[in-house]
């Protein structure tokens, strides 16, 4: 799975408190997702990152902020939790020069209470 | 905004059966990707499809990318019950000048009855 981990895999934590899930990456690709899964709704792009330092936002970023300091790890920030980012989160990377598959890390299951 | 649409939601088959799902665009598409994830797991790549009309097979998988670069399916033959799962389409659209990012479908989760 492309040496994808996610951190924490499982987290609780109440309104308003801030949250940052990390993503790390083994194999020094380019491009890195952070995405949230809803039923109803498949996988919806928060942001991404095409490199150190360059990110850029996805269609619901509103809530989220993100950084990336180094390549290999991409960090998802909620500033101050609401219930409706109850969710489960996949960050995923992306290959490029072939195929452009996305693998995705095995997922952060968050609940805001 | 772009929207990619995945029909149907849900889809339940006696095992042995056909099985359709379809993905339309509401803009064309650089490529589209396909991934299927297990109940409880995460999204796994089963395939690019890049080219206008283009089709390619897997085993029992037959996938194909419309001649508009706008809608694409993914049909199973004979489902097993290993083919349990949702699967997922996943729009390529150019945001800058070799920049990309993927729209997912909605999935279709596919149950199959032994």
């Amino acid at each position: 799975d492309a040496g994808i981990t996610q951190s924490p895999r499982h987290k609780v934590t109440e309104t308003g408190t801030p949250v940052t899930l990390r993503c790390h990456q083994t194999e020094n690709h380019r491009y890195m997702y952070w995405y949230r899964q809803d039923p109803g709704h498949g996988l919806r792009l928060i942001h991404y990152s095409y490199g150190v330092k360059d990110t850029d936002k996805g269609e619901v970023s509103d809530g989220y902020s993100v950084s990336r300091s180094k390549t290999e790890d991409f960090l998802l920030t909620l500033e101050s939790a609401t219930s409706s980012q109850t969710s489960v989160y996949f960050c995923a990377i992306r290959e490029t020069g072939g195929t452009d598959t996305q693998y995705f890390g095995p997922g952060t299951r968050l609940t805001v209470l | 905004g772009q929207q990619v649409m995945q029909i149907p939601q849900y889809q339940h088959v006696q095992e042995g059966e056909d099985f359709t799902t379809y993905c339309n665009s509401s803009t064309t598409l650089s490529n589209i990707q396909w991934y299927k994830q297990r109940p409880g797991g995460h999204p796994v790549f089963l395939i690019q499809l890049v080219k206008s009309g283009e089709v390619k097979k897997q085993k029992r998988l037959t996938f194909q990318f419309g001649e508009a670069k706008k809608n694409s399916s993914l049909h199973i033959t004979a489902t097993q019950t290993t083919d349990v799962g949702t699967y997922f389409c996943a729009g390529s659209i150019r945001v800058t000048s070799g920049t990309y990012k993927y729209i997912f479908g909605t999935g279709t989760r596919l149950k199959v009855l032994a």
